[in-house]
């Protein structure tokens, strides 16, 4: 079946300027989580959604980002006026309801963010 | 607070040669879960395992096999006759459960099989 896609592939823009990745779960995954691969950094935590609520945004890294959900299904990350530091993978996975445990999160193939 | 530490930044080998990627994590909680992921060239994290805190039976799935063990808060990934294919950044990770759900990654290992 279809995987959880992610799009732009690859997103290019000017310090400054606002940014939207969207994220399409797979089907039937109420959970949907936002990290961030950096050289620096590694991978980081950023929001968990369960539905359309965020009851977990403690990755988010400042104000200047923001996420929502709709429909229980696609995501789209905001980050308004970009700064170097923001250039980074933003990976979207998505996962079960889980029952009786933490079910295992299946990642897409990112968006490569380059703020120049 | 919870943090996973792969010491092993970058391993070689040569094709066939067996290789054990470490992971050591640390967590308050008693219920917690350990998952090891795969990022090959492609860029994809692949899912490999999931065990939680009260299960360390080993598992071994063909050449892969892991080892947990509470008393050293290790959960380390053994790969058997290692192929070229194996080539690819391995994270491990943790979540608590909490009902933040969130995986905690270690930095990863960088593992070349070399031909």
């Amino acid at each position: 079946g279809a995987g959880v896609s992610q799009s732009p592939s690859n997103k290019v823009t000017e310090k400054g300027k606002d940014v939207e990745l969207r994220c399409d779960p797979i089907s039937g995954h109420t959970a949907l989580y936002w990290y961030r691969q950096s050289l620096g950094q590694g991978l980081e935590f950023l929001i968990y959604f369960q539905g359309n609520s965020a009851p977990d945004k403690s990755g988010l890294p400042s104000d200047r980002f923001s996420a929502e959900r709709t429909g229980g299904s696609v995501s789209t990350l905001t980050i308004q006026r970009t700064q170097q530091e923001d250039s980074a993978v933003y990976l979207c996975a998505s996962s079960l309801l889980p029952s009786g445990g933490i079910n295992e999160q299946f990642f897409g193939p990112g968006t490569r963010l380059t703020v120049l | 607070a919870q943090k996973v530490t792969q010491a092993q930044t970058e391993i070689s080998v040569v094709e066939k040669e067996d290789v054990t990627l470490d992971c050591v994590y640390e967590t308050r909680d008693t219920t917690y879960y350990l998952f090891w992921y795969k990022q090959p060239p492609s860029g994809e994290l692949v899912f490999l395992i999931r065990r939680n805190s009260f299960d360390e039976q080993n598992e071994i799935s063909g050449r892969y096999s892991w080892n947990f063990q509470k008393s050293t808060s290790s959960f380390n990934f053994t790969i058997t006759a290692s192929q070229v294919v194996d080539s690819a950044v391995y994270f491990c990770a943790l979540s608590e459960a909490d009902g933040s759900e969130k995986l905690v990654f270690g930095k990863g290992t960088k593992l070349t099989v070399n031909p």
